[in-house]
């Protein structure tokens, strides 16, 4: 069964610094998306993607985040300057035109 | 900004016990998730609803949309340890926008 697959499953940085997390999407999926969850709290939206470019983001994706599709496969999140605050799992997910979507395992990021 | 209130937000019970959780909003949504989220783990979808009034089953798990499609039920009969988790409700809004979670049920099954 197709499943959305993120890489790395950690990644542990220092603040300040850049770090991309990676998702390849389901690939006959058309709609891309990134939310986070910090520990204990409940999943938050951050953006969606959609024929390459950002259909709709939050106020979380400030000047710091940016989205990618850099090829036929991968879709990617950077954020520029990491923040305390910005340690989270960060979730990729993909979809249908029905809306359903489907979850990665999840990028825990940990800013030191 | 469009909410989604899970109830109850704890829920312990016996294996063998029948249960519901559910999801309210004041929005309608497009399509309504299901979600199943283990600890360190992505949430993993159980069903979509999309039709006012439609209910779906999965084995032991009943799942309603309202009539309005503002509200949904998770109906678990029989409940067993396995099904111990965090059960998520996700709205989603036309043409594939963001999906709007609920805080989720903590359901925890005793043997």
């Amino acid at each position: 069964e197709p499943e959305v697959t993120q890489t790395p499953s950690h990644q542990v940085t220092q603040m300040g610094q850049e770090v991309i997390l990676r998702c390849v999407p389901i690939s006959n999926h058309l709609y891309f998306y990134w939310y986070r969850q910090i520990l204990g709290q409940k999943v938050e939206f951050l953006v969606s993607f959609y024929n390459n470019e950002i259909s709709e983001k939050s106020e979380i994706f400030d000047d710091q985040f940016s989205v990618e599709r850099p090829d036929g496969s991968n879709f990617t999140l950077k954020i520029r300057s990491t923040k305390l605050e910005d340690s989270a799992m960060y979730f990729c997910a993909s979809g249908t035109v029905d809306s359903t979507q489907y979850f990665g395992p999840g990028t825990r990021l940990t800013v030191l | 900004t469009q909410l989604l209130e899970q109830s109850p937000q704890f829920l312990s019970i016996q294996e063998g016990e029948n249960l519901t959780v559910y999801c309210n909003s004041s929005s309608v949504f497009s399509s309504l998730q299901w979600y199943r989220q283990e600890p360190g783990e992505g949430p993993v979808l159980l069903v979509t609803v999309v039709t006012g009034g439609e209910v779906k089953k999965l084995k032991r798990l009943t799942f309603q949309f309202g009539d309005a499609r503002k509200d949904s039920s998770l109906h678990i009969t029989a409940a067993q340890p396995g099904d111990t988790g965090l059960y998520l409700c996700a709205g989603a809004f036309p043409n594939a926008g963001k999906s709007t979670f609920g805080d989720g049920t903590t359901l925890t099954v005793k043997p």
